[in-house]
């Protein structure tokens, strides 16, 4: 059974804030890492697919990192707005080297108070 | 161009009954999943269906089954509903390879 955890949880800053997160999971077999923001009422958003150790990505104010040996990712958000609030997702595709399963941690719930 | 759509947007049953879940791919999406999500988890796999054959299948019950039709359209059926079935059910699509899935607004489902 894979195993993917977020922390933390949740989380409160201020606009203008700047904050991150972490998702780990397993290792070994390696195949890809996504982060998906879903917020209220809407479905979840793709916002990165890392495949490469050492990747880094970016949109907008939004930026990961991704460190396969150690097992985890770290999602940035420099610049927090009201509107970034939401739940961010990380997935794992099953360890198969299949792209077909994901298996997704809790999430983080951001919320940024104006 | 529409994205992924689902319906109905929301469902109530009762215990016992059958439900069929529907789901419109992204044109030229040829890969439909289906996940589960209950409030404090992240979303569960059900299937994956790829070219109308079954790629994939999560811990689920036989009570869960699924088709993928000739224009790539999915339906998600549950049998003998229980009460422990009230969850979002989310449809995604993908072209394949490493782009990331599309996801729909899903279909909640209550059962009383």
């Amino acid at each position: 059974i894979l195993n993917v955890e977020q922390s933390p949880q949740s989380l409160h800053v201020q606009e203008g804030d700047s904050t991150n997160f972490t998702c780990s999971f397993p290792s070994s077999n390696f195949y890809a890492l996504h982060w998906y923001r879903w917020e209220t009422a809407k479905s979840p958003e793709a916002l990165f697919v890392m495949t490469l150790n050492g990747d880094e990505k970016k949109k907008g104010r939004i930026s990961a990192t991704l460190n396969t040996k150690e097992g985890y990712s770290y999602l940035y958000i420099k610049g927090s707005q009201p509107e970034d609030s939401a739940t961010y997702l990380c997935a794992f595709p099953n360890s198969g080297g299949s792209n077909y399963k994901l298996t997704f941690g809790k999430g983080t719930l951001l919320t940024v108070n104006p | 161009d529409a994205g992924v759509t689902q319906s109905p947007t929301h469902l109530i049953k009762t215990r016992g009954q059958h439900v069929t879940l529907r789901c419109s791919p992204i044109s030229g999406h040829k890969s439909v999943s289906w996940y589960q999500q209950v409030l404090g988890q992240g979303p569960q796999f059900i299937f994956q269906y790829y070219e109308k054959e079954e790629r994939g299948r999560g811990n689920f019950p036989d009570r869960f089954s699924a088709r993928q039709f000739p224009n790539y359209s999915s339906e998600l059926n549950v049998n003998a509903l229980l009460l422990g079935d009230s969850a979002l059910y989310l449809c995604a699509s993908s072209l394949a390879g490493d782009h990331g899935y599309t996801f729909g607004s899903g279909t909640r489902l209550t059962v009383v």
